[in-house]
């Protein structure tokens, strides 16, 4: 099984909303990432857990909140979006940290109204 | 840091034709070069990636080649498909897996 899940596939969500965004893999991988992506560019990463801990936050705001609850899954906790937050979240997996190509997700699609 | 510049940014031809993408890097420490693609409403695919000390690799219609010197890479498709329309992005990396860097992408099509 070499699949990344995502839920939800959409999100509508206004500026005072509270949600979450999740990501699930059973490949066994223990790095474990989340990536914004705007129309027309490319992925842009926002946080590396590795071996379920915080690696790298790439200065991502406050108002973004990431989780990883155990070694398959990663939320993505949203809180007092702006609408320039709108955008695909992808969430991707790697064997580690260094060690293995990174799959990703099919992403959600986010719009903050 | 390292950049990954990407070219070109669209690039139209016709099916059966070939299709060349560049990219440069700027780091010479970035060893590992993943290619993605990327459909319409999905998260990006790897399809193929090459390892500093390997100069080209090929994969049925698909061959990626790595000139270290020049510090530039390329991604080749033979015998276009209309299936093959997509925007592909390059990457680089100081080791697989690790932060990946992405070039800006290429909107591929191929007219049928």
């Amino acid at each position: 099984d070499t699949e990344v899940t995502q839920t939800p596939k959409h999100l509508v969500m206004g500026m005072t909303n509270k949600k979450s965004l999740k990501c699930e893999q059973h490949m066994g991988h223990r790095a474990m990432y989340w990536y914004k992506q705007k129309a027309k560019k490319p992925p842009e990463l926002m946080f590396v857990y590795s071996y379920e801990k915080l690696s790298i936050n790439e200065s991502v705001p406050s108002r973004f909140s990431p989780e990883c609850p155990n070694s398959s899954l990663l939320n993505l906790h949203l809180h007092a979006l702006q609408p320039e937050d709108s955008a695909l979240y992808l969430c991707a997996s790697s064997q580690d940290f260094g060690g293995g190509w990174q799959y990703f997700g099919p992403g959600t699609r986010l719009t903050v109204t | 840091g390292e950049n990954v510049e990407q070219h070109p940014s669209t690039l139209s031809v016709q099916e059966g034709d070939s299709a060349v993408i560049k990219c440069t890097y700027s780091d010479s420490a970035s060893n590992y070069f993943p290619w993605y693609k990327q459909e319409l409403g999905k998260g990006p695919q790897l399809i193929i990636d090459i390892r500093s000390n390997v100069g080209e690799k090929k994969d049925q219609r698909i061959a990626v080649t790595l000139n270290k010197t020049a510090k530039h890479f390329s991604l080749h498709i033979t015998e276009t498909q209309p299936e093959d329309s997509a925007v592909y992005f390059c990457a680089a990396s100081n080791n697989a897996g690790n932060m990946l860097t992405f070039g800006g992408g290429t909107r591929l099509m191929v007219k049928p």
